[in-house]
Parts: C-alpha cells; sequence; structure tokens
C-alpha cells in the first residue's frame, strides 16, 4: 500500500486553542479523507475532499485538498474538550483506502 | 441505523486455534473491507471485496481468508491464528467514502 507520512505524531490542546495537523505522499490521490477515532470505536468520517485546491469546512474543522493531490490539511479552531482523539488522513483511489499513521491529541494539563 | 456492525467485539484465542470474524452492513454498498490497527501503524488493508461473490488481496494479506457469499456480509477467517495477529480489526463498507464498524478486539497468546 501507498505511505500517507502524518504530522505531528501527538499534540497537547488546550481549550480554545487553533491545532493543525497534515498529511503528505509520494503518490497522487483522488479523494483525501480526514477521520477521528474514539477510544474503543471505529473511524468516523471528519471531511471528504475531491478536488486539488478544495478547501471545505465542517464547522471548526478546515480541511484542503493539496494542488499537487499529494497533500491534505486539517484544522481544528478553538478545540474543545472532546476535540481530543486520533485524527487520521486517509487518500482513496481505485476505492482503495492509504491511511496515515494517526496524529494523537489530548488535553494539556 | 446500524451501519456496519461487527462481532464479536472481543476475542481471546491460543496459538493455533481458528476463528471468523463476521461483519454486516445495512447500506446496500458493493464495496466491503477489512482492515488490521497496530499501535503507531495506522490502519492497513487485508482484504477486500468489490461485490457479491468476489474478494481481492490487500496490503497484509498473509495469514487471513475471507468470503463473500451475501452482499452485506463479509467474513474474516484465521485458519491458525499467531500472536503476531493480536490486534484491532475494522471492517468498512462504502466505496470512496467507507464507513467503520467498531471493532474487534483481538489477542492470540
Amino acid at each position: 500500500g501507498q505511505q500517507l507520512n502524518q504530522s505531528p505524531q501527538s499534540m497537547f490542546i488546550q481549550e480554545g486553542e487553533d491545532v493543525s495537523m497534515n498529511c503528505t505522499s509520494s503518490s497522487i490521490f483522488n479523494t483525501w479523507l480526514w477521520y477521528k477515532q474514539d477510544p474503543g470505536e471505529g473511524p468516523v468520517l471528519l471531511i471528504a475532499l475531491y478536488k486539488a485546491g478544495e478547501l471545505t469546512s465542517n464547522g471548526r474543522l478546515t480541511a484542503q485538498f493539496g494542488i499537487t493531490r499529494k497533500d491534505s490539511f486539517l484544522n481544528i479552531s478553538a478545540s474543545i474538550p472532546s476535540d481530543v482523539g486520533i485524527y487520521f488522513c486517509a487518500g482513496q483511489g481505485d476505492y482503495k483506502l492509504s491511511f496515515g499513521a494517526g496524529t494523537t491529541v489530548t488535553v494539556r494539563a | 441505523n446500524a451501519g456496519v456492525t461487527q462481532t464479536p467485539k472481543f476475542r481471546v484465542l491460543k496459538t493455533g486455534q481458528s476463528m471468523t470474524l463476521l461483519c454486516a452492513q445495512d447500506m446496500n454498498h458493493e464495496y466491503m473491507y477489512w482492515y488490521r490497527q497496530d499501535p503507531g501503524m495506522g490502519l492497513r488493508l487485508i482484504h477486500y471485496s468489490v461485490g457479491e461473490g468476489t474478494t481481492a488481496k490487500g496490503e497484509v494479506p498473509d495469514g487471513y481468508n475471507v468470503s463473500r457469499l451475501k452482499k452485506q456480509n463479509f467474513l474474516l477467517g484465521l485458519e491458525s491464528a499467531a500472536p503476531s495477529q493480536t490486534s484491532v480489526y475494522f471492517c468498512a463498507s462504502g466505496g470512496v467514502i467507507q464507513y467503520f464498524g467498531a471493532g474487534t478486539r483481538l489477542s492470540v497468546l
């Protein structure tokens, strides 16, 4: 499978902060997806991006499909405690997904 | 809305035992997938199916078999479990966008 490089690997958030994470690939994808996984659950789709250059928002979440089709980023604005979890990027090609290793978001004590 | 349902949720096996994981979807999707999730590695595709009666290998197929006898069901089998197969297994259905079950946590001792 394709290898996606997702960064950062982990981050700590304080309520109200804006956070960013990104994903890069050596291959081109037709679609970029961002999922969130809560403990003990399966990944849940947050945002889907279908076109190079596309910028899409879903509430406090904003994601962009890179112009080269090899990267994507996700921003979370004004973070709240329920934003903790693992965020995964995924690139789609031929109806198969390749996943990044995930960004673990935890609350700063 | 059931979506994607996986059974069982937890299982402990001894090395060499066999078992079958069941996935059921009620969204009439043609495509179904089995992934494994290991710490720090994201989700990796084991096998997938593009329709009833079809199966294909993914990224990490060794040691697993699958069957898709009915459109709504996708079974993952371990014929002779090994400790390296200790993981969390997720089923998904969809295509461009995939919807995930809650996972099966498997330990092989």
